[in-house]
Formats: structure tokens, C-alpha cells, sequence
């Protein structure tokens, strides 16, 4: 693994099904965030986490848990998917020593149907 | 609120020089970055400005002025690879990133 790993890349899912969207950073960034991206809304933050053991809402949390068991590891969970859940998600973290610079991974795109 | 701007399109030929304008207002600055980001792929740091004034990078500059809430990016010699979205985000007082819609840049020969 170099940098941040994000699966599946793709996936087309059935509304009401419960989703699993997994990141993986091996930089050993304190603070991982997940993001959404629409066409014309830019990135959207969902859910953010400083550090291990603690997470935090974004501004559009809802319909969304995650957890963050250790420092490599930020899953994103869609308990009952809904179409307007229909987007490209990222994962990113940060650190202090990389001067905050936000790294990505490569994206999940997700259609629920 | 917050609330960053930045143009939705801009066409530019190859070879010229074109500048990409951001604004913003946001409660506490503690930082602006502009990535850019091509179709289909994540977004991939370009520079970071924290104090006034130009940041030079390559063929790649960018400016801020924080008394006006004004930051800009300025591309050289373009290349056709050069076509991309460009995301301006600013670094908040909780450092957070608020992001811009972005700015879909394309080239022409």
C-alpha cells in the first residue's frame, strides 16, 4: 500500500441495502476524512476524525456512520441507502507534518438504484 | 456562512497563460490550497499559501491577499494536460477544509 487505498471503486447497490465503503492509509496521518462529490457542489465532507477513537460530523453526516478502531483504517457505513446517496466518495487524511496537505484516494463510486 | 467562489469554466489555448480567481469568506483562515483534480481521478495538491503575496512552483503560481478574501492561481505555458478542474480550499479556524465548487479549466489547441 502507498499512501491511501480506498474499495470497492465502483459499486452499484439496491436502495435499502447496508454498504461498507473502506480506506486504508499507511502515511500514519492522524486525521482522515471522507468526502462526497456531486457534479457543480464540489467536495462535501460527511464525517471527519482528528485522531483514533474519536469521529466527527461534516455537513452532510446523515444517512452516514463511520468509526475509526485504529489510526490506518476510516470505514464509511450507509446503513439503508438511499438514491440521493448516488455520488463519487473520497477518503483523505492529513497531518500536521505533511503541513495539513489533504492526500486522496482514488475514489468510490457508488450508484444506488 | 461560509462560502468560497471560483469561476465554473474557463477555456484557455495552449501555450497562453490563464489566471483562476478565488474568493472566500470564511470564519477563520488558517490557510489556502488549490488542487487540481482530473476527470475521473482524486484531487492532487498544488500549493499552499498561508501569508500574502505569489508562491512560484514551475509553471504553476498562486497568490493570496487575506485582507481581501482573494487567492488565484496562475497557469504558464499551458499544456493540454493541463486540462482539469482546479478546487480552491481554505483552511477554516477549526481547520477544516472548505472547498469551492472548483473550476473546469480546457485547453485548446
Amino acid at each position: 500500500i502507498a499512501g491511501i487505498t480506498q474499495a470497492p471503486t465502483s459499486q452499484i447497490l439496491a436502495a435499502g441495502r447496508r454498504m461498507t465503503l473502506r480506506c486504508t492509509q499507511d502515511m500514519r496521518h492522524n486525521a482522515m476524512y471522507w468526502y462526497r462529490q456531486d457534479l457543480g457542489l464540489g467536495l462535501r465532507l460527511i464525517h471527519y476524525s482528528n485522531t483514533a477513537g474519536t469521529t466527527g460530523k461534516g455537513e452532510v453526516p446523515d444517512g452516514y456512520s463511520v468509526s475509526r478502531a485504529n489510526t490506518d483504517d476510516f470505514p464509511l457505513t450507509l446503513a439503508s441507502a438511499v438514491p440521493s446517496q448516488t455520488s463519487v466518495y473520497f477518503c483523505a487524511s492529513s497531518d500536521s507534518k505533511d503541513g495539513l496537505t489533504a492526500f486522496f484516494g482514488q475514489g468510490t463510486r457508488l450508484t444506488v438504484v | 456562512g461560509q462560502n468560497i467562489d471560483q469561476p465554473t469554466e474557463m477555456t484557455a489555448t495552449e501555450g497562453a497563460i490563464v489566471q483562476i480567481n478565488c474568493t472566500y469568506q470564511t470564519s477563520g483562515f488558517n490557510g489556502l490550497f488549490w488542487y487540481q483534480q482530473h476527470a475521473g481521478e482524486a484531487p492532487t495538491f498544488l500549493s499552499y499559501n498561508v501569508l500574502d503575496g505569489l508562491e512560484e512552483k514551475g509553471r504553476f503560481s498562486s497568490f493570496l491577499s487575506r485582507s481581501k478574501g482573494y487567492s488565484y492561481l496562475l497557469l504558464k505555458e499551458l499544456q493540454m494536460k493541463d486540462s482539469a478542474s482546479y478546487l480552491c480550499a481554505v483552511l477554516d479556524s477549526n481547520y477544516q477544509l472548505i472547498w469551492g465548487a472548483g473550476t473546469k479549466l480546457i485547453i485548446k489547441p
